[in-house]
């Protein structure tokens, strides 16, 4: 089955500065590379995904990577603000076929 | 209100009690889950749903088990819980026809702290 790493566990950044975040899958069929972000108390919410047929999206700050033949794909953020403290999965399926299988998590810390 | 809702939020319970976890949508999506939350250890899957007759293990199954009742509700039952179930638990829900939105976004609770002493 899938597998999901995901690296650094913890991110500490200074206000203003990027922060990135990199994932590996196993699986080569995997198709659909989401990232959701848990905020304090909460459940994750989706913030960005990305399919296999596009190498780059972007959403404002946020922007995601992929890399289909190395297999790996990435979270960045730009000119981080304190609320972009929280933690970040990433994880991966089969669109509409398979569940989604999530890496273990980044604590981004934004230091103002 | 929340589209999906999870019962009880926080609950402590004893080593061999029955615990019973719901988990009720208005989303009127198909597919809902269950994950389990552990420092370090990321959201781990132990069963999904993608239709009212549909049970499947996940990743973690063993110790648990589940019940769709009906399109809007899921629930989760330890039957015996033990210390290493002590964990945040998060139910989610997806609408694989898209609706107005992403196929594949799940859709999460606010959670249930669980702690079995």
């Amino acid at each position: 089955g899938e597998n999901v790493e995901q690296h650094p566990s913890t991110l500490s950044v200074q206000e203003g500065d990027s922060a990135v975040i990199k994932c590996t899958y196993s699986d080569s069929a995997s198709n659909y590379f989401p990232w959701y972000k848990q905020e304090l108390g909460k459940g994750p919410q989706l913030i960005i995904d990305i399919r296999s047929n596009v190498g780059e999206k972007k959403d404002q700050r946020i922007a995601v990577t992929l890399n289909k033949t190395a297999k790996h794909f990435s979270l960045h953020i730009t000119e981080t603000q304190p609320e972009d403290s929280a933690v970040y999965f990433c994880a991966a399926s089969i669109s509409g076929n398979t569940p989604l299988v999530f890496g273990k998590g980044t604590r981004l810390s934004v230091i103002a | 209100d929340a589209d999906v809702t999870q019962t009880p939020r926080n609950r402590i319970t004893k080593t061999g009690k029955r615990i019973m976890l719901e988990c009720s949508q208005t989303k009127g999506h198909d597919r809902m889950y269950w994950y389990r939350q552990d420092p370090g250890l990321g959201l781990r899957l132990i069963y999904y749903s993608f239709d009212v007759k549909d049970i499947n293990k996940g990743e973690i199954s063993d110790g648990y088990s589940v019940s769709r009742q009906a399109q809007a509700k899921f629930s989760l039952s330890l039957e015996s819980a033990i210390p290493n179930q002590t964990a945040l638990y998060f139910c989610a829900t997806s609408d694989p026809s898209g609706g107005t939105g992403n196929p594949d976004t799940q859709y999460f609770g606010p959670g249930t702290r669980l702690t079995v002493l």
